[in-house]
This record gives structure tokens, C-alpha cells and sequence, in this order.
């Protein structure tokens, strides 16, 4: 099946900085998402970008599907954006399961 | 408008005990997941469907895992007997039919004991 692979698994930031996550895949994907999950535990949706660039206040994403990575974009951070970020990837469009990888833990500090 | 719905929030249970979790998902979501999201690690899969059709149910443990979604809406996932291993967070996600993007529910997580 395909593989998924984030990159940094830990990342700590002082408040104000900028990062960017990276997401790798194995195979051509249809779907892809970038989720935060927040300290409850709860996935919050950020982007659907199976291709293209994106952008939403301080986040923004790109995904090239021809060279199968995704990046996003954390611009001026804040202690709020602390939580796991997970790329998850589906082979097919419509109604696919979503590979998840093992997800970036960004700490931000004051 | 409404999100996903899951309760309980939290399970605690001795092992060899049953468990149910309930899931409603957005309204006019006609597909429905269930995932299992372990310590440190992505969710994964556990079964999809489609109305009131299972259709990728291939990752669920079928000795002690079941499933139903018997009016296409809600659904149930029950594991009977629980086992130490089980303890995980469960997720259920939904999405439009021929839809991509899924959205989650705040899950729950079960320790047992």
C-alpha cells in the first residue's frame, strides 16, 4: 500500500517564527489533507489539496502531486498552533480511505 | 451546522468486557469510517461505508470486532472481548457520497485495563 512520511517528527519554535512541514508519498494520490490535531485530540481540517497551492491566514499548503510531496506553510506562530500536524493521502478520488502518516509534533513557545 | 458526534468521550473497562461507541455523522454525509488511532501514531482504517453498506471492512478484526450502520446513518462499533491491546483512541469520520475531503469526530478514547 502507500507509504506516508512526515518530516521533522518534532519541531519547537519560538512564538513568531516560521516552518515548514513536509510530507512525502509513495505512490500517486487523488485526495489529500493536512490536519491539526489539538492537545484534546481533536482532527481539525486545514486544507483538501490533492494538488496545487493553497492559502488560509497564516497557513498555507502546495502540494506537487508529480514529484508526490506536500509542504505546509506556518507563518508567524502562535502557542495556539502547538498539536500534531498529520498529512493523509487516498489512492482514489472519491470515498477513499485516508493513509495518515505518523504526523510533525510542533511545540510553539512563548 | 453540526459536526461529526461521537460518545462516550471516554471508556475505561477491564479487559475480556465488552464496549460500543456511537457515531453520528454530518448531516447528508452518505460514507462513513471508522478509525483507530494508536499512542503516537496516525489513524488508521478500521471499515467504510457506504449508506448502510459495508465496503472496506479488510483491517477490522472480525473475531471480536463488529460494526453497524442499519439505517445509513448512525453507527455502531462494538468490540466484545476487549483486550489490553484495544486501548486506542476511535475515530469516526464522514464525507459526501463521491466526496474526498473527510471530517472527524472528537473520538474516543478507551483504556482497558
Amino acid at each position: 500500500g502507500i507509504q506516508v512520511e512526515q518530516s521533522p517528527p518534532d519541531l519547537i519554535l519560538q512564538e513568531g517564527a516560521n516552518s515548514t512541514l513536509r510530507c512525502n508519498f509513495s505512490d500517486s494520490v487523488n485526495n489529500l489533507q493536512w490536519f491539526h490535531q489539538n492537545p484534546w485530540g481533536q482532527l481539525i481540517n486545514l486544507f483538501y489539496i490533492p494538488s496545487g497551492t493553497k492559502q488560509n491566514g497564516r497557513l498555507s499548503a502546495t502540494t506537487v502531486a508529480t514529484e508526490r510531496y506536500s509542504l505546509l506553510y506556518i507563518s508567524s506562530s502562535q502557542t495556539t498552533d502547538s498539536g500534531v500536524y498529520f498529512c493523509a493521502v487516498g489512492e482514489n478520488s472519491g470515498n477513499t480511505p485516508l493513509v495518515f502518516g505518523k504526523g510533525t509534533r510542533l511545540s510553539v513557545i512563548a | 451546522e453540526a459536526g461529526v458526534v461521537q460518545s462516550p468521550r471516554y471508556k475505561i473497562i477491564e479487559k475480556k468486557q465488552p464496549v460500543a461507541f456511537w457515531c453520528n455523522p454530518i448531516s447528508g454525509h452518505n460514507t462513513l469510517y471508522w478509525y483507530r488511532q494508536n499512542l503516537g501514531q496516525g489513524p488508521e482504517l478500521l471499515i467504510r461505508y457506504e449508506n448502510e453498506e459495508a465496503v472496506d471492512d479488510s483491517q477490522l478484526p472480525k473475531d471480536r470486532f463488529s460494526a453497524e450502520r442499519l439505517k445509513g446513518v448512525d453507527s455502531t462499533l462494538k468490540i466484545q472481548p476487549a483486550e489490553l491491546g484495544d486501548s486506542a483512541v476511535y475515530l469516526c469520520a464522514s464525507s459526501l457520497e463521491g466526496g474526498d475531503e473527510q471530517f472527524f469526530g472528537p473520538g474516543t478514547r478507551l483504556t482497558v485495563l
